[in-house]
């Protein structure tokens, strides 16, 4: 079945890079995104990468896609106590032939320290 | 503009009540969701509007009703909710239905008592 996984806690010093990795099972996913929630706050997305890259950069973030290792990374440089928030990886499954509906890891809480 | 907007921001309802959940979006997207979110928990969906008609239904109990009134509105009705549907309500909508980016709004924080 689909199932998309992460580890679950980072904690990083402000200045750093994180990085946080997200495995998922669906190689037929069109896209596959990285959404940030806040405390109490509703999901931002943050990026997404089309499943023909291998690469994606966005200012401070990085994307990196392993279609055979079915492996997504999300590296934020320079990060910042404002990163600090939850980070869901997320696939597209797929819902009776068609693709979009998403299914999301369980999220990677990001604590920075100062 | 990317924004998808909820009201309210807060509901406390109690097990006899009936209230709604509001769901704007004006970017011309024809496919709206709902999603429930329990703490520390990813969001779950629960319905799919395409085309202001209802798609995908996740087996969620009648106690939630899903309207569409138009392609820019999404509500949820709420009655005679039970303590554990106490959670966060995530609204998203995407230019396309079950394709492409899904846009959230910043949800509904439900408690029910």
């Amino acid at each position: 079945g689909e199932d998309v996984e992460q580890s679950l806690f980072l904690s990083v010093r402000e200045g750093d890079s994180s990085v946080i990795n997200c495995t998922y099972t669906d190689s037929s996913s069109t896209y596959l995104y990285w959404y940030k929630q806040e405390p109490g706050a509703g999901l931002q997305l943050l990026t997404y990468i089309f499943s023909n890259m291998d690469m994606k950069q966005d200012q401070r973030l990085t994307v990196l896609l392993n279609k055979k290792d079915k492996h997504l990374s999300l590296r934020i440089a320079d990060t910042q106590t404002g990163d600090s928030a939850i980070y869901f990886c997320a696939e597209e499954g797929n819902y009776g032939g068609s693709q979009g509906n998403l299914i999301f890891g369980k999220g990677t809480k990001l604590s920075v320290k100062p | 503009d990317t924004e998808v907007t909820q009201t309210p921001k807060h509901l406390v309802m109690g097990m006899t009540n009936k209230k709604s959940l509001k769901c704007e979006q004006h970017m011309g997207h024809r496919a709206m969701y709902w999603y429930k979110q329990k703490a520390k928990k990813p969001p779950e969906l629960m319905f799919v509007y395409s085309y202001e008609k209802l798609s995908i239904n996740e087996s969620v109990p009648s106690r939630f009703s899903p309207e569409c009134p138009n392609s820019s509105l999404l509500n949820l009705h709420l009655h005679a909710l039970q303590p554990e549907d106490s959670a966060l309500y995530l609204c998203a909508s995407s230019q396309v239905p079950l394709a492409g980016v899904q846009y959230f709004g910043a949800g509904t924080r439900l408690s029910v008592l």
